[in-house]
């Protein structure tokens, strides 16, 4: 079964660092994700990215976050200066064009030392 | 608005005893929902959705989840539980306006005792 393939599965950094956090959607997928889960909390949304641009972005998603498909195969999140608060879980999805079949990764698990 | 409730934070069941997890959600639109699973160290693994077709929807591993409009649910069941099964389970509601995202809720830690 086509898989999203997130990396690293942990990364650690110290603050004000910058990171980037790679994924791998699934080939046909046409609309990419960025979620995070902070520790005991709720998953919430970051972005979404379609048609190589960003199509929705939450107000967690400020000027210290970026993404890019750089190559057509490949979909980062660049995050320019990491804060304490940034640690968390993040998972990357894409979905197909009838947006009904979301696929998760495994996460990466950043934690901002 | 969107939101969801899962209405326990925790559930501990038997081995061989039913399971139910309890989601209750709101929408402005019709929305299609979803049921997730996430494994110690894992992702997050579809188990079943609901996208206006028919209203009780089959997922792997034996789950199942109905659609009841009149009382905004879609409670997770699974007839025997198995030691497999504990895992964090989280229900999700996608809207069709326009917006890209699912809404997340709190999630339901299953632990399933030997």
């Amino acid at each position: 079964e086509p898989e999203v393939t997130q990396t690293p599965s942990h990364q650690v950094t110290q603050m004000g660092q910058e990171v980037i956090l790679r994924c791998v959607p699934i080939s046909n997928h046409l609309y990419f994700y960025w979620y995070r889960q902070i520790l005991g909390q709720k998953v919430e949304f970051l972005v979404s990215f379609y048609n190589n641009e960003i199509s929705e972005k939450s107000e967690i998603f400020d000027d210290q976050f970026s993404v890019e498909r750089p190559d057509g195969s490949n979909f980062t999140l660049k995050i320019r200066s990491t804060k304490l608060e940034d640690s968390a879980m993040y998972f990357c999805a894409s979905s197909d064009r009838a947006r009904m079949g979301y696929t998760f990764g495994s996460g990466t698990r950043l934690t901002v030392v | 608005a969107q939101s969801v409730t899962q209405l326990d934070s925790h559930v501990s069941v038997s081995e061989g005893t039913p399971v139910l997890l309890r989601c209750n959600y709101s929408s402005s639109y019709s929305p299609s929902l979803f049921w997730y699973v996430q494994h110690p160290n894992k992702g997050l693994q579809l188990l079943l959705k609901y996208t206006s077709a028919a209203t009780l929807v089959k997922g792997i591993n034996g789950f199942e989840a109905e659609f009841k409009k009149s009382e905004t649910s879609f409670h997770l069941t699974k007839p025997s539980a198995h030691m497999s099964d504990a895992a964090e389970y989280f229900c999700v509601v996608s809207v069709w306006t326009g917006a890209n995202n699912l809404f997340f809720g709190t999630g339901t830690r299953l632990t399933v005792i030997p």
